[in-house]
């Protein structure tokens, strides 16, 4: 059972644009968030996380957005850059639990 | 500061055979995971520690055994390979139980 959801395999965006990554979840005891890029042959690296107190987090060119009505998250990237285009998981755990549970991807491409 | 490393890289197993895939780190972290990516798919938990001597399994632990007899190392045993067991495999590590994970390269295992 998928308790973290990516629904888009892959999303292309042009060099400048801004790109918008998705991701659901199903269990209302997550209360931490993280978005992880990854490169072919390479393993995750972190990128951004939101605690489930703020609706939102800024780090530079990367925001995530959390509706906990909703257990939605997003990633936006602006401006979108060739060097984002890799994968990116979302991935979330509870306070009660020593897990994190990943989603399936979402393959970004910014074209120049 | 090399991280966490994996090895081997890659590995082509015959059914039935057993290997241990290595993971080390570096940083002094107490918790340690090992996950597991199959095409198209998240990460999914084998196992993981939260300290030496500590180990807990995750979503997928069947088949697979872990030991963690020091902090910075966090071996997993493959006892009798299966070709379900083909896959690429990401070893990490991270300081407080919700801070973000640092990931090695991974290591892709084939099961014929």
């Amino acid at each position: 059972d998928q308790q973290v959801k990516q629904n888009s395999p892959s999303l292309s965006v042009q060099e400048g644009r801004i790109s918008i990554l998705n991701c659901d979840y199903t269990n209302s005891m997550f209360d931490y968030f993280l978005w992880y890029k990854k490169y072919p042959a390479e393993g995750p690296t972190f990128l951004i996380s939101i605690s489930s107190i703020k609706d939102k987090n800024e780090d530079g060119r990367f925001t995530v957005f959390l509706n906990k009505s909703a257990k939605h998250l997003s990633l936006h990237i602006v401006p979108s850059q060739p060097g984002d285009s890799a994968v990116y998981f979302c991935a979330a755990s509870s306070n009660t639990g020593n897990q994190f549970y990943f989603g399936t991807g979402t393959s970004l491409t910014v074209i120049p | 500061n090399a991280g966490v490393t994996q090895t081997p890289k890659f590995r082509i197993l015959k059914i039935g055979q057993s290997m241990t895939l290595q993971c080390t780190q570096d940083m002094n972290h107490n918790y340690m995971y090992w996950y597991r990516q199959d095409p198209g798919m998240g990460l999914k938990l084998i196992y993981y520690s939260v300290g030496a001597g500590i180990t807990d399994k995750g979503e997928v632990p069947n088949g697979y055994n872990v030991s963690r007899s020091t902090t910075e190392d966090f071996p997993l045993r493959l006892e009798l390979a299966a070709p379900s067991q083909t896959s690429v495999y990401f070893c990490a590590s991270s300081l407080p139980r919700q801070d973000e994970q640092f990931f090695g390269p991974g290591t892709r295992l084939t099961v014929l």
